[in-house]
């Protein structure tokens, strides 16, 4: 059983369009997360919901709204898609207790054309 | 601020080989967390180990150990008898303890491990 899955693993689309990348938790974690890991390999966090509410909001642009409709799934949207919004997304969730691990999704592979 | 360097960018070894990967950290919390991820050619992310500040005894698992320095704000890792299956970018990472809800991890850059048969 996969511990945190991401749909699509690929996601190849033309510029201004919206897309949805899905995560989803079978690990009980109360906290789930957004990363972007950009063509060098930088890990940016980007979003963090804790129980359905959110608690990290790092400076990305409103285009990325997350949502949660419960807290073993983290959607992410993005709209009126950019060039530079290619990357990696990765999806990860962890326990509530500080200094808890995070266990990553597969990610996602956004290209924009 | 919170911030993580890892001044190797690539290291290439022969298999078998002991290789150690470096990182620093900076941080103004007294309570901290320190954690070393591996992201093989495939793309995922792999959580490798976990330590917090307090607790500065070096960890060995199989071929993996880790030393932590608090004194040189340091968590290398190592890996002994190196193999092609190491191969991969290894990110070291920080949190702090500061919120109740979440971690906010803030990632090195990354050493590219390449392991030659």
């Amino acid at each position: 059983d996969t511990a945190v899955s991401q749909t699509p693993k690929y996601l190849v689309t033309q510029m201004g369009n919206d897309k949805s990348i899905k995560c989803e938790q079978n690990l009980g974690h109360d906290t789930m997360y957004w990363y972007k890991q950009d063509s060098k390999k930088f890990l940016k966090i980007m979003f963090s919901y804790n129980n359905k509410e959110l608690i990290i909001n790092e400076t990305v642009p409103n285009r990325f709204s997350p949502k949660s409709p419960d807290k073993a799934h983290l959607n992410l949207h993005i709209n009126s898609l950019e060039l530079g919004d290619s990357a990696v997304y990765f999806c990860a969730s962890g326990g509530q207790g500080k200094g808890s691990a995070q266990y990553f999704g597969p990610g996602t592979r956004l290209l924009v054309l | 601020a919170q911030k993580v360097t890892q001044a190797q960018t690539e290291i290439s070894v022969v298999e078998k080989e002991d290789v150690t990967l470096d990182c620093v950290y900076e941080t103004r919390d007294t309570t901290y967390y320190l954690f070393w991820y591996k992201q093989p050619p495939s793309g995922e992310l792999v959580f490798l180990i976990r330590r917090n500040s307090f607790d500065e005894q070096n960890e060995i698992s199989g071929r993996y150990s880790w030393n932590f320095q608090k004194s040189t704000s340091s968590f290398n890792f190592t890996i002994t008898a190196s193999q092609v299956v190491d191969s991969a970018v290894y990110f070291c990472a920080l949190s702090e303890a500061g919120g109740n809800y979440g971690q906010n991890f803030v990632f090195g850059p990354g050493t590219r491990l390449s392991v030659l048969p």
